[in-house]
């Protein structure tokens, strides 16, 4: 079936200083590829998305590349924010509708 | 703001209870998706409705029931509920399903004392 796998958190860092999480998928077909982000009692919200191998998604500084050879669709940001400090979701949907998500990594960014 | 509604915010009831919780989809999305999230078993898919009709199962219970309706909101029954149920149940719809991106609504937290 279809899974993924992300990086353990949590991750603390300092503003401006750059963000990476790792994230490896399993699937049998060939998903879409989405990174949600959860603030602080709040719902999720879609953060970027690829569709197909090499697509490019960004939003808010943040990019991810779907890279089929590799099976993955690391989250970057150059420089992060206060604001920043949330709970981020990998997660893939295929063919069977629904979505399947990564344990989540707490990302604290300190002032 | 998704464009996807729940009710109630929070719910507090007692084991053995019987709770619904609503979801009103984005305006045009035909799918809606129940998920539920908790501490130890993370974000995990429950059900799926396609304009009405049950299209995907996930790991939902049996104790545990879902419909869409004409107008496309959907209800969410959980019944006879145990300590293990607290958790944040989220709603989430798309214009149709398959790989659609999925807009989540902001959770409905129950917590069964």
């Amino acid at each position: 079936g279809n899974s993924v796998t992300q990086m353990e958190g949590p991750v603390t860092l300092s503003e401006e200083a750059f963000l990476t999480i790792n994230c490896t998928y399993t699937a049998t077909g060939y998903p879409s590829l989405f990174w949600y982000v959860q603030y602080p009692g709040e719902g999720l919200q879609l953060l970027l998305k690829a569709t197909k191998a090499d697509d490019k998604g960004s939003n808010k500084g943040f990019e991810a590349t779907y890279r089929k050879e590799t099976t993955s669709f690391h989250l970057e940001k150059g420089s992060v924010q206060v604001s920043d400090s949330a709970v981020y979701f990998c997660a893939l949907s295929d063919a069977d509708y629904k979505l399947s998500f990564g344990a989540g990594t707490t990302v604290t960014v300190r002032a | 703001d998704s464009g996807v509604t729940q009710t109630p915010k929070h719910l507090i009831t007692a084991t053995g209870q019987r709770v619904t919780l609503r979801c009103s989809p984005r305006s045009g999305d035909l799918s809606v998706y129940w998920y539920q999230q908790s501490l130890d078993q993370g974000l995990q898919f429950l059900i799926q409705y396609y304009n009405g009709e049950e299209r995907a199962k996930g790991n939902i219970l049996e104790r545990f029931s879902a419909q869409q309706f004409p107008d496309l909101h959907s209800e969410l029954n959980l019944s006879s509920l145990e300590l293990g149920d607290s958790a944040l149940y989220f709603c989430a719809s798309s214009v149709v399903g398959g790989k659609d991106e999925q807009f989540f609504g902001p959770g409905t937290r129950l917590t069964v004392l």
